[in-house]
């Protein structure tokens, strides 16, 4: 049984750098689109960026190159950079796994449990 | 993409059938499409992908229809688990959208 976990600070001061981590347990990396995915309270949820095992990448411009995932298969997880956030960053922030193909759709089928991040001086 | 779901509130009771529509702004193929259901602090579940695939452990209560631009979630006989938000999500272009999704509570 896959599980995922983020990890990360909870409290992000505005101007500076969100970093979050997501351990992979019960699985390969290998084959799957690792993604990001946010939350505000109370809101719908928002895509942030993916990195494919083949190290293809790609986000969503909504976040004006902002992000950045990044795999590390050796320790089995993947991360993510949000720079300069505001508090229109502050949200439920979910790692999930992304299976599928471009041809016949992508979609989540294991997440973990989310880690709320809060951005405030 | 932008997915538009409705209605915003649904309010019934156990044993009820749940219908709830997700709208594209364009024409999209049902296989890229997927739904969602999130009870309260918890992470997304997947319910129903690749047009008409219900994830593991999903019962057949749970069905979807339509294409082009319009499709339904259907759910039979509702049981307390299923009360809950349900989002539709698209993939499409190497992006993802979802809707604003669907609360089916407790009438």
């Amino acid at each position: 049984q896959v599980q995922l976990q983020e990890s990360g600070p909870g409290l992000v001061k505005p101007s500076e750098t969100l970093s979050l981590t997501c351990s992979v347990s019960g699985g390969s990396i290998s084959g799957y689109y690792w993604t990001w995915i946010r939350q505000p309270a109370g809101k719908a949820m928002e895509w942030i960026g993916r990195m494919h095992s083949t190290g293809s990448t790609y986000y969503n411009p909504s976040l004006k190159s902002r992000a950045t995932v990044s795999v590390d298969t050796s320790m089995n997880q993947f991360s993510l950079e949000l720079r300069s956030v505001t508090v229109a960053d502050t949200a439920m922030y979910f790692c999930a796994r992304g299976v599928g193909t471009g041809a016949i759709g992508v979609h989540f089928d294991q997440w973990g449990q989310g880690t709320l991040v809060t951005v405030s001086s | 993409v932008v997915l538009t779901q409705s209605p915003g509130t649904l309010s019934l009771s156990p044993g009820d059938r749940a219908t709830l529509s997700c709208r594209a702004s364009q024409t999209v193929s049902s296989s890229h499409l997927a739904w969602y259901r999130q009870k309260p602090g918890q992470a997304p579940r997947l319910l129903i992908y690749g047009a008409s695939n219900r994830a593991t452990g999903i019962p057949d209560r749970f069905s979807v229809s339509g294409s082009g631009t319009d499709f339904t979630l259907t759910i039979n006989r509702l049981e307390p688990e299923d009360f809950a938000v349900y989002y539709c999500q698209h993939y499409g272009d190497s992006l993802w959208t979802f809707g604003e999704g669907t609360k089916v509570e407790i009438k």
